[in-house]
């Protein structure tokens, strides 16, 4: 079964740093995009970017770049988002969700995490 | 970037009945690369559609796309009551941009 399992749930403070973990299983890693999607309370979807574990070739939404970090290590099958510092605006729900292949016919995300929830208090 | 705009923001209607969902889109999305997707309170959202029309094997027959270029329709043909959830739309012909949501509730 193709699965992708997200670390757990985290409260931190603002100006901290994070890094949370999205591993996939059931199929070939490496050779699919990981996207990161963000979900503020209550609100809607909101695409952050996604990165290729093959060769770590990175694309992140205009609205996210600079305040975040996608990494992946493929020998542990696994993807990586990170902040240097924490705003209490990331307070959000995080899922990590995988690209159905590279064809651009393709792009829509066919499998996705169960999502962690990262809230940002002082 | 192509902006979503869903409509109706929020839908009741009872067991049994067919809703219609619309996603529109601010510039025509390439080749239809348009997809929907179901999420239920405290669940990752779960693929329906994707180019338009097409269904992954596991989605029930009842969930149906159409459309191109601006205007794009999810239809439930008769709402079983685990259908009531939120639904989104994404394009990913230009980029990816996710429409607000639209939930369909039960009256």
């Amino acid at each position: 079964e193709v699965q992708l399992v997200q670390s757990g749930a985290e409260v931190k403070k603002p100006g901290e740093s994070l890094t949370i973990s999205c591993k996939g299983s059931g199929y070939t890693f490496s050779y699919y995009w990981i996207g990161w999607v963000r979900q503020k309370p209550g609100k809607g979807l909101e695409w952050m970017g996604v990165i290729y574990p093959d060769d770590s070739d990175t694309r992140y939404s205009p609205s996210f770049q600079g305040h975040v970090t996608f990494s992946v290590d493929k020998s542990l099958s696994t993807a990586y988002l990170q902040w240097r510092s924490l705003e209490a605006s990331d307070t959000a729900i995080y899922y990590c969700a995988r690209r159905h292949g590279d064809y651009i016919g393709d792009w829509y995300f066919d499998v996705w995490g169960r999502g962690t929830l990262v809230t940002v208090s002082s | 970037e192509i902006v979503l705009t869903q409509s109706p923001g929020t839908l009741s209607l009872s067991p049994g009945e067919r809703a219609t969902l619309s996603c529109r889109a601010s510039q025509s999305v390439p080749s239809s690369y348009l997809a929907w997707y179901q999420q239920k309170p405290g669940q990752a959202p779960r693929l329906l559609i994707y180019g338009a029309s097409s269904r992954p094997t596991a989605i029930p027959g009842r969930f149906s796309g159409s459309g191109f270029g601006t205007d794009f329709i999810l239809t439930i043909t008769r709402l079983e009551p685990e259908d009531f959830a939120v639904y989104y739309c994404l394009q990913y012909g230009s980029s990816l941009t996710f429409g607000g949501g639209s939930k369909v509730e039960i009256k």
